[in-house]
Order: C-alpha cells, then structure tokens, then sequence
C-alpha cells in the first residue's frame, strides 16, 4: 500500500518568513495529493491540493509543489501569519477509489511574532 | 455549509466496554470514514464505507467495527475497549466523485 512520509514534524518561523513542508509517497500510482490544516480543537481542513497532470499550484500565500519523478511535493507558506500556526498533514491517494487517503505523520508549524 | 458532527468531544471508558461513537453529516453524502488520529502516527483509516449497509476495512480495522443503517449516520463500535484504543477519533464524509474529505470536530475517547 501506499506510504507517506512527512517533514519536519516541526516548525516554528517568525512572522513574515516563508514555511515549508515536505512529503515524499511510495505509490507511483497516487495521482491526488490534499494538504489539510487542522487547527486546536477541530478537526482537519482542506486548504489546497494538486493532482498529478499539474507541477505547481498556488492560492494567494499558498503554494503546492509535486515532483512525480521523484515522488514528493511540498507545502510553501509565504508571509506567514500567526493565525497560519496549526498541525498540517499532507495526504495521498489514488483519485477515483473513493477518496482513501493515506496520511502523512503531520507537521506542527508554530509563528512567533 | 458543510457539517459534520459526532456525538462527544470527550469520552472516559473502562477497559472491556461497548463503545459506539456516533457521527452525522447533513450534506447527503455517499462516502463516510472513521480514522484515528494519534501523536507522531498523523490519521489512520480504520473503516469506511460508499453507500448504506456498505463497509470496507482500512488499514487498523483490529478491535473494531461500524455500522451504517442509515445515509447521514456512520457509527464507530469497539466492541471490548481496551487502553490501546485511547486515541483522538476523527469521522469524515465525502461526495461521490470528488476526493475532498469534511472532517468532523474529533472525539478524544480515553479507556482506563
């Protein structure tokens, strides 16, 4: 089965500075990949995603990578925000097969003022 | 908008208990799913099911199962608790066709 491996687990930039996160999948057939923040005490939301006939995407400070050829993609916040400060998991999943999605281990981004 | 709720935020068991944890999405969607989600572990699949009456095991189905009577509703069973199943609980529900998940607030169940 599929395998995602998350990093780091955590994070802490200063307001303002650009974040990233990193995930590598195991399954050369996961061809959707959703990045979830979960905030304290809620469970997680979707907050962008890319699929695999796309390199880049981006939604105003938020941009997602994906590197098929080496298997990973990643989370870039820019401008970060102390609201930005939450758990956030990065998923993968063979579109189609009713959205099973594999789960990275999480990362814990902390921004300090 | 999107709901998704269950039916406790905390729950304290004792080892050996029938657990149900319950959850309701009002968005009528097909696809439903229960995860765990514990500290360095990220979520876990442990069942879902597509339609009424339908399941499939995830990937930690041991110790426990579900039940789906009803569309909305997509209940958690542990059928004998034990202190290994003290986890963060998380319900989610999805629509046909799409991959985006709606996850539910989470219920922190704690088995002594």
């Amino acid at each position: 089965g599929e395998n995602v491996e998350q990093h780091p687990s955590t994070l802490s930039v200063q307001e303002g500075d650009s974040a990233v996160i990193k995930c590598t999948y195991s399954d050369s057939a996961s061809n959707y990949f959703p990045w979830y923040k979960q905030e304290l005490g809620k469970g997680p939301q979707l907050i962008i995603d890319i699929r695999s006939n796309v390199g880049e995407k981006k939604d105003q400070r938020i941009a997602v990578t994906l590197n098929k050829t080496a298997k990973h993609f990643s989370l870039h916040i820019t401008e970060t925000q102390p609201e930005d400060s939450a758990v956030y998991f990065c998923a993968a999943s063979r579109s189609g097969t009713a959205s099973k999605l594999t789960f990275g281990t999480g990362t814990r981004l902390q921004v300090t003022l | 908008d999107v709901k998704v709720t269950q039916s406790s935020r905390y729950l304290v068991k004792r080892t050996g208990e029938k657990v149900f944890l319950e959850c309701v999405q009002d968005m009528d969607h097909e696809n439903m799913f229960w995860y765990r989600q514990d500290p360095g572990l990220g979520l876990r699949l442990i069942y879902f099911s597509y339609d009424v009456k339908m399941k499939e095991k995830g990937d930690i189905p041991e110790g426990y199962s579900v039940s789906r009577e009803k569309k909305e509703r997509f209940s958690l069973i542990l059928e004998s608790a034990s202190t290994n199943q003290t986890s963060m609980y998380l319900c989610a529900s999805s629509p046909p066709a799409t991959d985006t998940q709606y996850f539910g607030p989470g219920t922190r169940l704690t088995v002594l």
